[in-house]
């Protein structure tokens, strides 16, 4: 049975370029999460979606968006990247709406912005 | 006052002690709080979700959360070396907003 999977693995972007994450939950999972992780911190919280709709917002700028689609995978999107991006973006997927209760990890997103 | 805090560590037991981790969390975090383990390199992982006051037991370890002291800890039994890791605790701000302490490190030693 498939985890949450996330694509790419890994990533190397200039400043000021656009990136975008790609999350496909476990099957039958309609919610999904996005985190952002630097190192030696917790992760952060950017998005959170379910039933294609935003349920929750974290403290980040408008240069980060996010959507689900109709089979309920996701894709995060960065825009005029700058240094301070650089870090692991994790998805988690959960079955119902809950925030971190039911939710599982995807290996992550490593994105390194020069 | 960050909404959930840890120590950062490294907290580092000997191989078959108990392993004490805590956080502290403020009064914008609600009821909900769980604990992550995160492995080097990888993803976090749930380990216990706790709810309400008193312990919850699940196999070596055990959760207590204390509401009045706004206190959560995780209790490692019979630590082994693949339990170094990195510990986060997390609450729920609101109804799901997530937060996540920064984590503490465990190292257990043979």
């Amino acid at each position: 049975d498939a985890g949450v999977t996330q694509s790419p693995t890994h990533l190397i972007k200039t400043r000021g370029q656009h990136v975008t994450l790609r999350c496909s939950p476990i099957s039958g999972h309609k919610s999904v999460s996005w985190y952002q992780q630097v190192l030696g911190q917790g992760p952060q919280f950017i998005f959170q979606y379910y039933e294609k709709e935003e349920r929750g917002r974290g403290n980040f700028p408008d240069r980060f968006s996010a959507r689900q689609f109709p089979n309920y995978s996701s894709e995060l999107n960065v825009n005029a990247l700058l240094l301070g991006d650089s870090a692991l973006y994790l998805c988690a997927s959960s079955f119902g709406g809950g925030g971190v209760a039911e939710a599982f990890f995807g290996q992550g997103t490593r994105l390194t912005v020069v | 006052q960050k909404e959930v805090e840890q120590n950062s560590g490294p907290l580092s037991v000997p191989e078959g002690a108990i392993a004490s981790l805590n956080c502290t969390y403020s009064d914008r975090v609600s009821q909900s709080f769980f604990w992550y383990r995160q492995y080097s390199g990888k993803s976090p992982e749930l380990i216990m979700s706790i709810y309400s006051n008193g312990d919850k037991e699940d196999g070596r370890f055990t959760a207590q959360l204390n509401k009045a002291s706004q206190y959560v800890s995780l209790l490692i039994r019979d630590s082994q070396p693949s339990d170094s890791a990195t510990y986060l605790c997390a609450g729920t701000r609101g109804s799901y907003i997530p937060t996540f302490g920064r984590g503490t490190s465990l190292i257990v030693h043979p």
